[in-house]
């Protein structure tokens, strides 16, 4: 079953509202989730590595303003986008790993297909 | 940072025969490099991995090469099924820590098997 629990898997909102995307570890803690991006027909784009208790940290082109990363326990990270814009719209994907340690598998959430009009 | 390219696109075949995915990855450093099967609208799950101090590994009807001086890794899907049609990620990763992987991935291919 899924490891990786993310919510909502869609919504809609118009331009220059914000959204909050939350992505949570099930049964397991993760101090560290990485957040993706997906446009159609695509690759997973790396935007942000969030770490508990400190700063996330953002892939370059990334502006940190706009995406805003908490990760405020260890089962849980938060993304919010602010101020969409229609160029926004993408399928946002978060991502944790199971056991401490490189090299261990990475679970993805299920997704957030965000649609800005 | 890493790149890792990924080849074919799209791949057809035919139901029962069999389906190679190629990926280059550039940073010597990374040692870990997982597949990812991807269904339309839904999450990347993860189908095998292979780290770099082995050179092969199999999971029925998929396995995964890896040769660290060419720095490639490719995925085998034999006698291929209809369900196996999806699009597929490879990725790599390099040590990052103690928490966890940061995956760069490759674009993708999306394989489709005619029934």
């Amino acid at each position: 079953g899924a490891v990786v629990s993310q919510h909502p898997s869609w919504v809609i909102c118009k331009s220059g509202t914000s959204v909050k995307i939350e992505c949570r570890s099930l049964d397991f803690q993760a101090t560290t989730m990485f957040w993706y991006r997906q446009f159609p027909k695509q690759s997973l784009m790396l935007m942000a590595t969030s770490n508990e208790g400190s700063k996330a940290t953002y892939e370059q082109g990334v502006e940190k303003d706009k995406f805003l990363i908490n990760h405020a326990s260890l089962t849980l990270s938060t993304l919010t986008v602010t101020s969409a814009h229609p160029e926004d719209s993408s399928f946002y994907i978060c991502s944790a790993g199971r056991e401490l340690g490189y090299n261990s598998p990475l679970h993805f959430g299920n997704g957030t297909r965000l649609t800005v009009t | 940072g890493e790149n890792v390219e990924q080849h074919p696109s799209t791949l057809s075949v035919q139901e029962g025969d069999s389906a190679v995915i190629k990926c280059t990855y550039s940073d010597s450093a990374s040692n870990y490099f997982p597949w990812y099967k991807q269904e339309l609208g839904k999450r990347p799950q993860l189908i095998i991995d292979i780290r770099s101090n082995v050179g092969e590994k199999k999971d029925q009807r998929i396995a995964v090469t890896l040769n660290k001086t060419a720095k490639h890794f490719s995925l085998h899907i034999t006698e291929t099924q209809p369900e196996d049609s999806a699009v597929y990620f490879c990725a790599a990763s390099w040590p990052f820590g103690a928490a966890g992987n940061k995956l760069t991935f490759g674009g993708g291919t999306r394989v489709l098997v005619k029934p």
